[in-house]
């Protein structure tokens, strides 16, 4: 059964016009992450949240926002999308509770954006 | 600041040879340790992780990794690799107590068979 769960898996958007892609949990995790992944390259962490806490990256353009409304869901928004932002975006979860209670990070399937 | 690093960005190995990618991290607090790997149009893959205990750990398809916290350094292993090991590698590490998860740069090994 998936567990982290990326919605739609293919998006494509015009230059220039907001996009949401959304993702959703069911294991309960209280972390949940949005990454940009290009060609050959590595997963770049857009910001994370902790419970409610957002914690942006220092380099993620402001064009990227996110929206958390509770556990189970979470949102990448792009504001104006350029064709630089064509990309695999990964949304993960993982749990924090302290010493001997953490997990590895569950990546759903990806959103794969086109910008045309 | 967190930070990973990989210090092979692409490595070309034989079959049968064996395998050592190196990865760094700097973070005084407690981290927990992964690595990934991609095979080509594929998803991430978790290897083998580390949260505690035994330094020495092992994955699947005959990895292994091992943390040294002197070192900050968690390199993975591999003694025999195979042409179907030929893939992305990433080490992770990951803020034991905010939860802030980042990636190496990644290393690319191709097998020759």
């Amino acid at each position: 059964d998936a567990m982290v769960i990326q919605n739609p898996r293919y998006q494509v958007t015009q230059f220039g016009k907001p996009v949401t892609l959304s993702c959703s949990q069911t294991l309960n995790h209280n972390v949940m992450y949005w990454y940009q992944q290009k060609s050959s390259q590595a997963p770049k962490l857009l910001f994370h949240y902790y419970d409610k806490d957002f914690n942006n990256e220092a380099d993620t353009p402001d064009n990227f926002q996110s929206r958390r409304p509770n556990t189970s869901f979470c949102f990448l928004d792009i504001r104006s999308p350029g064709l630089g932002d064509a990309a695999m975006y990964l949304c993960a979860t993982s749990r924090v509770r302290g010493l001997g209670m953490n997990t590895e990070a569950f990546f759903g399937q990806g959103t794969r954006l086109t910008v045309v | 600041a967190q930070s990973v690093s990989q210090h092979n960005h692409h490595v070309i190995l034989s079959e049968a040879a064996s395998l050592e990618l190196g990865c760094n991290y700097s973070y005084g607090g407690t981290v927990n340790l992964f690595w990934y790997v991609q095979y080509p149009g594929q998803h991430l893959q978790l290897l083998l992780k580390y949260f505690s205990g035994d330094p020495l750990v092992k994955g699947i398809k005959g990895f292994e990794a091992e943390f040294i916290k002197s070192k900050f350094s968690f390199n993975l292993r591999k003694p025999s690799v195979q042409w179907s090991d030929t893939a992305e590698y990433f080490c992770a590490v990951k803020d034991g107590n905010t939860g802030k998860l980042i990636f190496g740069q990644g290393t690319t090994l191709q097998v020759k068979p």
